[in-house]
């Protein structure tokens, strides 16, 4: 099972972009990588998904490298709203793999 | 559309009790999967249903079971608690669950049912 690795917690000030990379060495060919969001007493809520390159959205962008061994999640200019969990998922066809969340990364936003 | 809804929200047991939960998806939705969250462990996967069939099943023990509804509807049920099972239970659900074709679907989580084991 491709598994991933994030950093536990980051801090940023409000306004700055926010970079969040997540490692997933063993990800299969057929593996898309996914980012979720939750706030506390919240269940986790989608971000964002991609299988390589770039994509955008109007919350965030991923970024995922030719060889897709690691994915960064990026958030532009963020606000203390911002502050959260954030998850990184790899799944396979399957699913299978969508099922470990891990601990993810507490992004703290700081004013 | 109406989101994903638990209930009940909070629950308090004792040790040896059951407890059942329910989890009702979005509509049109099939799958429904369950998590167990808790600070140490993080969020967890317990099983999911699609189509009232378990289809993918985490690594919980036995008194861990769940069932789905024709309508979808999920109950999970957990037998003989420990203090350990203090935790939050998370639904989600998704349109074709997590297995897609070529890619996965969104999964919609639940506001959670927060147990306490006492």
């Amino acid at each position: 099972l491709a598994k991933t690795t994030q950093p536990i917690s980051m801090d940023s000030y409000e306004g700055q972009e926010v970079n969040i990379t997540c490692s997933h060495n063993n990800i299969a060919t057929n593996d898309y990588i996914t980012w979720y969001q939750q706030f506390p007493s919240q269940g986790p809520r989608f971000i964002i998904q991609g299988y390589k390159t770039k994509v955008t959205n109007e919350v965030a962008s991923l970024f995922i490298p030719a060889d897709r061994k690691s994915s960064t999640l990026s958030l532009p200019r963020v606000s203390l709203s911002d502050t959260a969990v954030y998850y990184c998922l790899v799944g396979d066809i399957t699913g299978a793999n969508n099922l470990f969340f891990g601990t993810g990364t507490r992004l703290t936003v700081i004013p | 559309k109406a989101g994903v809804t638990q209930t009940p929200r909070y629950l308090i047991k004792t040790r040896g009790q059951q407890v059942t939960l329910s989890c009702s998806p979005i509509s049109g939705h099939r799958s429904v999967s369950w998590y167990q969250q808790t600070p140490g462990q993080g969020l967890q996967f317990l099983f999911e249903y699609f189509s009232e069939t378990q289809r993918n099943k985490g690594n919980f023990p036995g008194r861990f079971s769940g069932r789905q509804f024709s309508n979808s509807r999920s109950e999970m049920n957990v037998s003989t608690l420990e203090l350990g099972d203090s935790a939050l239970y998370l639904c989600a659900s998704s349109l074709l669950g997590l297995a897609g074709a070529g890619s996965y679907n969104e999964q919609f989580f639940g506001p959670g049912t927060r147990l306490t084991v006492l």
